[in-house]
């Protein structure tokens, strides 16, 4: 069994649309990281969280640890928003290395 | 904005050849770390480095690989004999911590194609 799941694998969307993307671990973690990948590869971490809520611009990521789930949601996605999101947690044991999802490709049609 | 820089972009060897991929942190960063990404795949935990020795490494990172901080910038990741099996994007990150402040940055890649 994977370590961490995401879903869905593929979502294709209409700008304006509010996208939802879900990440379940079977692991204790220290902390869940979101990151972005670009069609060219780079990375850019998001969020990293253990708790809670948290918010930045028209970006949302939720974490709940009791059933060991967390949400990236995007509100009135865009074009630019298509890329590869992925969920990454950090255990607690060995908490300096991630352990990745499969990723979830967005993307958004004009 | 202060970045994690990664050279070269895209590297071709021969297989059996040494490669050294290079990274340069963020400056006041402690913690360093290596990824790798086979195309079509996750991305993969291969190394993290902290006070100048390995903190922890994966099943993957065997004794083909090493990792060092020559000086006080750079941060090398060494596959000393290249298998076809190696090529990949390697990402170089740095964070703060790895607790509360363990926002990780990434670099942005060496792609490795291993001929």
């Amino acid at each position: 069994k994977n370590e961490v799941e995401q879903s869905p694998q593929n979502l294709t969307a209409q700008e304006g649309e509010f996208i939802t993307i879900n990440c379940s671990y079977s692991v204790g973690i220290s902390a869940l990281h979101w990151l972005q990948q670009h069609p060219g590869g780079g990375i850019v971490s998001l969020f990293m969280l253990s708790s809670g809520k948290k918010k930045h611009g028209r970006l949302i990521a939720t974490i709940n640890i009791q059933e060991k789930h967390s949400s990236l949601h995007i509100t009135a996605s865009h074009p630019r928003d298509s890329a590869v999101y992925i969920c990454a947690v950090g255990a607690i044991q060995g908490a300096q290395k991630l352990v990745f999802g499969q990723g979830t490709r967005l993307t958004i049609n004009p | 904005e202060p970045e994690v820089t990664q050279t070269p972009s895209h590297q071709v060897t021969q297989m059996g050849q040494e490669v050294i991929l290079r990274c340069v942190p963020i400056s006041n960063h402690l913690y360093f770390y290596w990824y790798r990404q086979i195309l079509g795949q996750k991305v993969e935990f291969l190394v993290s480095f902290y006070n100048n020795e390995i903190s922890e490494k994966s099943e993957i990172f065997d004794d083909q690989f090493s990792v060092e901080r020559p000086d006080g910038s750079n941060f090398t990741l060494k596959i000393r004999s290249t298998k076809l099996e190696d090529s990949a994007m390697y990402f170089c990150a740095s964070s703060e911590s790895y607790r509360d402040r363990g926002y990780q940055f990434f670099g942005p890649g060496t792609r490795l194609t291993v001929l």
